[in-house]
């Protein structure tokens, strides 16, 4: 069974400075898909990033970024230049690419809280 | 365009009491799902609809029935609430699963019921 470890329960970062959020996972899939959801106070879930396993190049959205390391089953999120909004619950997830049963879910990790101060 | 809408947003039931969570998606999705929240956790699937007309147990069915009324709708039933039913529930939608390819297998939220269990 597949699973994603966040080891880092609270993470805060200065505004306007860069804030790396960490996540490992473990899997005997070859291709997988891997996702960070960002989950403010007003619980809802936001999608941030996703990265196919197969692509090498890491997956960029604006400020966010994921350094992508297949081989260490990693997953990292950085977030440059950050704002007061980006305060928030972040979750790393895995989805298998296969059809069926239990494949169908998103495994989630116990989540990240990041606080951003002025 | 509202993406995926839930209702109620918060609910208080007495044990023993039955309930119906609403989820709608408007995006012409496939593939529905019911996850629960709980805290210090990540998402747990309770039930997913691969496609219109069939259903199929997550990881933590038990106490839950769903309905997928048609394309657009996915319910969830509680038929005799218990306090360990306290919980956030999340309902998504995605394109299609299986192979689909990362846009395709993205998951979108609602923004969540939570459920008091008394």
């Amino acid at each position: 069974a597949q699973t994603v470890t966040q080891s880092q329960p609270e993470m805060s970062v200065q505004e306007a400075e860069t804030v790396t959020l960490s996540c490992t996972y473990d899997t005997s899939e070859s291709d997988y898909y891997l996702f960070w959801y960002k989950q403010p106070p007003s619980r809802q879930m936001i999608l941030v990033i996703r990265q196919e396993a197969y692509k090498q190049q890491n997956a960029t959205e604006n400020r966010f970024s994921v350094n992508f390391q297949k081989a260490a089953k990693s997953f990292s999120l950085k977030i440059s230049d950050s704002q007061l909004g980006d305060a928030a619950m972040y979750f790393c997830a895995y989805r298998s690419p296969r059809s069926g049963g239990s494949n169908y879910k998103l495994t989630f990790g116990k989540g990240t809280l990041l606080t951003v101060n002025p | 365009n509202a993406g995926v809408t839930q209702t109620p947003k918060f609910q208080v039931l007495k044990t023993g009491q039955s309930m119906t969570l609403q989820c709608a998606q408007d995006m012409n999705h496939n593939s529905m799902y019911w996850y629960r929240q709980d805290p210090g956790m990540g998402l747990r699937l309770i039930y997913y609809s691969a496609s219109e007309g069939t259903t199929d147990k997550g990881e933590v069915p038990n106490g839950y029935n769903v309905s997928r009324l048609n394309k657009r709708e996915f319910s969830l039933r509680l038929e005799s609430a218990a306090p360990s039913q306290t919980s956030v529930y999340f309902c998504a939608s995605s394109a299609r699963v299986g192979s689909g390819g990362p846009k395709e297998e993205t998951q979108y939220f609602g923004p969540g019921t939570r459920l008091l269990v008394l």
